[in-house]
């Protein structure tokens, strides 16, 4: 699975839109990309994931390059519910293990 | 709504006892993981489980052995606990794209 390149951590305040960066520059053609989160002291909780398309669901949207690089997560209203630490996951079809990295640390501030 | 447990949150253990942590899943799922997670490191795969008495490695499956008499309930055992298992473990399930995980279960082994 290709590897995935995140910044350690970001802030935003609340109510305003969290844009989280993943980079992804060796990815081939048949691996997705997802999202995952962790908020302390609990289990990773899936987000969103897509191949190539912009994706969105109840808790986010999911922005990828036309050519695949990198994504962005978006979280459109944050909330401090939503301070975790977010892991983009680069995965192929049919594969079932999650490599996890080290993750952004987001804060979203009163 | 989809839920995966784990039969303790804390435990705390003796070197060269025998462990069992339990994972239960109530969503039919074919697909059950156990993982641990240690800081710096991330979650790294120790075993998996694709159908009722199939199991295969993952990364680090030293140390340890699973067992899967009944799709719904996936055992993760410690046969001889050591000091450098003491780790949050996290059992995952998933049918096809997302892995549902549970709370997690902190082990120290002392």
């Amino acid at each position: 699975d290709a590897k995935t390149t995140q910044p350690p951590s970001m802030d935003c305040a609340e109510g305003r839109a969290a844009n989280l960066p993943c980079n992804h520059s060796t990815i081939s053609g048949n691996e997705y990309v997802y999202w995952y989160r962790q908020i302390h002291s609990q289990g990773p909780q899936y987000i969103i994931h897509g191949l190539k398309n912009n994706e969105t669901n109840e808790m986010a949207s999911l922005i990828i390059t036309e050519d695949r690089k990198s994504s962005t997560l978006i979280l459109p209203h944050a909330t401090l519910r939503d301070t975790a630490v977010y892991y983009c996951i680069v995965r192929g079809q049919g594969a079932q293990k999650l490599v996890f990295g080290q993750g952004t640390r987001l804060t979203i501030n009163p | 709504d989809v839920k995966v447990t784990q039969s303790s949150r804390y435990l705390v253990k003796r070197t060269g006892e025998k462990v069992f942590l339990e994972c239960v899943q109530d969503m039919d799922h074919e697909n059950m993981f156990w993982y641990r997670q240690d800081p710096g490191l991330g979650l790294r795969l120790i075993y998996f489980s694709y159908d009722v008495k199939m199991k295969e490695k993952g990364d680090i499956p030293e140390g340890y052995s699973v067992s899967r008499e009944k799709k719904e309930r996936f055992s993760l055992i410690l046969e001889s606990a050591s000091t450098n298992q003491t780790s949050m473990y996290l059992c995952a399930s998933s049918q096809w794209d997302e892995q549902y995980f549970g709370p997690g279960t902190r082990l120290t082994v002392t």
